[in-house]
């Protein structure tokens, strides 16, 4: 098993463009995660699906989307890249029972904007 | 929504000594409270978590004690060592739709240092 992985590992963007991050697990885990770090921050969450068909708003949602794709798949788009969302990106997945959810984290993407 | 405060945020230990780090949380709904260890460049990985119905666990040299009238939770390292120099965050789970308590809160970490 591969776990969580993500795509791309580094990337380095100018201000105004776009990019999808994308994450996969082959995990069988119902629900998946977006969280962004930030050097002092901690993790914070950006948007989350509980299950397939299904996304939802976190702490930091504001200048992202999502899209989950299939059960596997769970995407993390800038449309318009700023640098003020330069950060370690991380996708996590679980397998959620009741509201006992172990997560899984990816290895990261570090994004730039410059 | 929850809020998670960890403290310190630096802690330096001689190695074989103890470490503690506390955290509180705000949300007296939150039941799931996991720990991290984190190393340079690397993802977080799981070292050990509480549910709400239990007040301590131990798992080796790491024990995770949860005290829910007063909300806060602690780490609890003993006879440390080299490897475990590494930062350390602290979450609990959390609802921010009103339904979907599916995300965790995270603190802001600790970077535990282990001095030979």
């Amino acid at each position: 098993n591969a776990g969580v992985t993500q795509t791309p590992k580094f990337q380095v963007l100018k201000t105004g463009q776009s990019m999808t991050l994308q994450c996969a697990q082959d995990m069988n885990h119902n629900s998946m995660y977006w969280y962004r770090q930030d050097p002092g921050m901690g993790l914070r969450l950006i948007y989350y699906s509980a299950s397939e068909g299904t996304t939802d708003k976190g702490e930091v949602p504001n200048g992202y989307n999502v899209s989950r794709l299939n059960k596997r798949e769970f995407s993390l788009r800038l449309e318009s890249a700023a640098p003020s969302q330069t950060s370690v990106y991380f996708c996590a997945s679980s397998y959620r029972i009741q509201r006992y959810n172990e997560q899984f984290f990816g290895p990261g993407t570090r994004l730039t904007v410059l | 929504g929850e809020n998670v405060e960890q403290h310190p945020s630096t802690l330096s230990v001689q190695e074989g000594d103890s470490a503690v780090i506390k955290c509180t949380y705000s949300d007296s709904a939150s039941n799931y409270f996991p720990w991290y260890k984190q190393e340079l460049g690397k993802r977080p990985q799981l070292i050990i978590d509480i549910r709400s119905n239990v007040g301590e666990k131990k798992d080796q040299r790491i024990a995770v004690t949860l005290n829910k009238t007063a909300k806060h939770f602690s780490l609890h390292i003993t006879e440390t060592q080299p490897e475990d120099s590494a930062v350390y965050f602290c979450a609990a789970s959390g609802s921010y739709s009103g339904g979907g308590a599916d995300g965790l809160t995270f603190g802001k970490g600790t970077h535990l240092i282990i001095q030979p």
